[in-house]
């Protein structure tokens, strides 16, 4: 089971790019990385997930380094909407239903205008 | 697309009543379901996973007796909350997944406060 590890926060300027690293240093090589964001009192809203090639899609886009230890979740142009807790998950075990994503604490992102 | 939805979106009841919270895929079906709880500063806590036509799976420590899922359709999952008590008290946050899709790719409803007095 894949736990990661994150920073507790973080901030950007609105309109740069927000970089959000997360390591994964056990992730076993049929684990994939999945990316979720909370904006304060709302569900989660998946954003994108990756096994080993990098992905984009029209949130973000998600770098996995060559030996799966650590990814970056890119916000090209972040806006103040973007700001949120970001969970990096690559541990969906440990369940009775074998389907958790185990979410974690996260990183706190503050778009800054 | 790949909208949930929740109602009620907060709720308050007594010590000891019942609440009936709904969770709907709007533009997709989804054969799984989850339920998840937030308790505040809190990251989710998975409570049970809903399969459409079958009973529940619950999680270590959620009593299925008092926390009762139906998943009577492929477009909609309710939670009831028996015999509710103030520590029952939390955001309570459904999940979906569209036919097809990785697992964990889930699609979260908006979320139903509860506040028991």
């Amino acid at each position: 089971d894949a736990k990661t590890t994150q920073p507790t926060s973080m901030d950007c300027a609105e309109g740069r790019a927000a970089n959000l690293p997360c390591n994964h240093s056990t992730i076993s090589g049929n684990e994939y990385v999945y990316w979720y964001r909370q904006i304060h009192s709302q569900g989660p809203q998946y954003i994108i997930h990756g096994l080993k090639n990098n992905e984009t899609n029209e949130m973000a886009s998600l770098i996995i380094t060559e030996d799966r230890k650590s990814s970056t979740l890119i916000l090209p142009h972040a806006t103040l909407r973007d700001t949120a807790v970001y969970y990096c998950i690559a541990d969906t075990s440990n369940s009775n239903s074998g389907y958790a994503l185990n979410f974690g604490k996260g990183t706190s992102l503050l778009v800054t205008p | 697309g790949a909208v949930v939805s929740q109602h009620p979106s907060w709720v308050i009841c007594k010590s000891g009543t019942s609440v009936k919270i709904e969770c709907r895929s709007l533009d997709f079906q989804a054969t799984t379901m989850f339920w998840y709880r937030q308790f505040p500063k809190q990251s989710l806590m998975l409570m049970a996973t809903s399969n459409e036509g079958s009973k529940a799976t619950y999680e270590q420590g959620v009593e299925k007796d008092k926390f009762l899922i139906n998943h009577a359709s492929l477009t909609l999952s309710t939670l009831t909350v028996t015999s509710a008590h103030p520590e029952d008290s939390s955001f309570y946050i459904c999940s979906a997944v569209p036919l097809g899709r990785d697992i964990y790719e889930q699609y979260f409803g908006p979320g139903t406060r509860l506040t028991v007095t």
